[in-house]
């Protein structure tokens, strides 16, 4: 079965310090799911990314699939105390992207401090 | 639209006794699906369904049961808790599972504690 694994586990970082978290399947990805989850609360989606070598930014999370590396990579610039939490991809569990039966990887906590 | 709604938040049980959760989506989202999240596990799925009247297993649905009789509820029952159980059980939906551009929506999650 497919697993994903995120590296780091956990991360505390300055404000304004930029940082990455990254996401390796142990498949081929066809897609992959990026999630962030405050304390206390559901998940919240970030952007989903299909092609390989497709990259997607959103305010100052910027997120890439490199299909050749069974991975993908999350980059925060100029982190903020907002960006605090819970980051989690997901991939469907036979490596479509398909929503199917979505599998997660274990989480990222980020703390940053002010 | 309020989204993936679950109830209740909070819920402490002993151990042998039976509950349903709750959860309603008002997205009319065909897939809907429950995960538990464990400290250090990530999420895992337990059931999952592709629409009215279709269920199926994820991967941990020992000692849990579904159901989908309308397209809005998929409550999730707990026949006999066990401590093992204890968690906090997030619901999911989103409107197909056949498109890529669907991603999962979630509900704010039940925790769930079993003594």
């Amino acid at each position: 079965s497919q697993e994903l694994e995120q590296s780091p586990q956990s991360l505390i970082v300055q404000e304004g310090k930029n940082l990455t978290i990254n996401c390796t399947s142990s498949k081929t990805l066809y897609g992959l799911y990026w999630y962030k989850q405050k304390y206390g609360e559901g998940l919240i989606f970030l952007m989903m990314l299909q092609k390989g070598g497709e990259e997607k930014s959103h305010e100052k999370i910027t997120a890439k699939l490199d299909e050749k590396k069974q991975q993908s990579s999350l980059h925060i610039t100029a982190s903020q105390p907002s960006h605090a939490g819970i980051y989690l991809c997901g991939a469907g569990a036979y490596g479509s992207s398909n929503t199917g039966k979505l599998i997660f990887g274990q989480g990222t906590t980020l703390q940053v401090k002010p | 639209n309020a989204g993936v709604t679950q109830t209740p938040k909070f819920q402490v049980l002993k151990t042998g006794q039976s509950m349903t959760l709750q959860c309603a989506q008002d997205m009319n989202h065909e897939y809907m699906s429950w995960y538990r999240q464990d400290p250090g596990m990530g999420l895992r799925l337990i059931h999952y369904s592709v629409g009215a009247g279709i269920t199926d297993q994820g991967e941990v649905p020992n000692g849990y049961n579904v159901s989908r009789s309308t397209t809005e509820d998929f409550p999730l029952r707990l026949l006999s808790a066990a401590p093992s159980q204890t968690s906090v059980y997030f619901c999911a939906s989103s409107y197909s599972t056949r498109s890529r551009n669907s991603p999962l929506h979630f509900g704010n999650g039940t925790r769930l504690t079993v003594t």
